[in-house]
């Protein structure tokens, strides 16, 4: 079966790190493309970026270039989502997403992690 | 604001058909395939059409996917309780560079 398993929910204080994980099983790791997804308390989707754990190709949506970091250890077969100084407006659940890509254009988020939830206070 | 623009909410009895728009331009819907993702109440999102109009596997028939322009169509018909969801249009945008979602329809079966 096909698993996207993430960690824990995080409460964390503003100015500090985090980096949350994903690890995938059941499919061919270094195959797929990965991404994260934002969705901020009771409003919709937003993708924050993807990255290829074959080569650690990474994309960013141009809305969180800069303030994320994304990441792969094959190893593990685990992608990170990480943050340097986080902030109150980080609170959020971020989904870790499997992605399957027709072309350049055409892809889609095939299955979908249970989330994290991060609350960041002030 | 969303770049992909959805209805806030849509509502229908038991057994009736719903349709959700998602309107875009022609930098998203009007050039790339879109899909659709249900996501029920405390859950993660789950994929329901992917290239315009195609089920994943599990997926019942009485949902399906079209799309003319620069507009996609989510149908939904003999709607059940199960079905009230929120539900998100998703697609690239060229000019964005940026993979958007739409803002999300809320389904109630009344």
């Amino acid at each position: 079966e096909v698993q996207l398993v993430q960690s824990g929910a995080e409460v964390k204080e503003a100015g500090e790190s985090l980096k949350i994980s994903c690890k995938g099983s059941g499919y061919i790791f270094t195959s797929y493309w990965m991404g994260w997804v934002r969705q901020m308390p009771g409003k919709g989707l937003e993708c924050m970026g993807i990255i290829h754990p074959g080569d650690s190709d990474t994309r960013y949506s141009p809305s969180f270039e800069g303030q994320v970091s994304i990441s792969v250890d094959k190893s593990v077969s685990t992608a990170y989502l990480q943050w340097m100084s986080l902030k109150p407006s980080d609170t959020a659940i971020y989904y870790c997403v499997l992605i399957v890509v027709v072309t350049s254009t055409n892809w889609y988020f095939d299955l979908w992690g249970r989330g994290t939830l991060l609350t960041v206070s002030s | 604001q969303s770049v992909l623009t959805q209805p806030p909410s849509v509502s229908a009895a038991p057994g009736q058909k719903v349709t959700i728009s998602c309107s875009g331009s022609s930098s998203n819907i009007g050039s790339n395939y879109v899909s659709w993702y249900q996501q029920l109440p405390g859950t993660a999102p789950k994929l329901f059409i992917y290239e315009d109009n195609k089920r994943p596997s599990g997926i019942p028939d009485r949902f399906s996917g079209s799309k003319s322009g620069t507009s996609a169509t989510l149908g939904i018909t003999g709607l059940q309780t199960g079905d009230e969801a929120a539900y998100y249009c998703g697609t690239w945008d060229g000019s964005l560079r940026a993979w958007v979602f739409g803002g999300g329809t809320e389904v109630t079966v009344l």
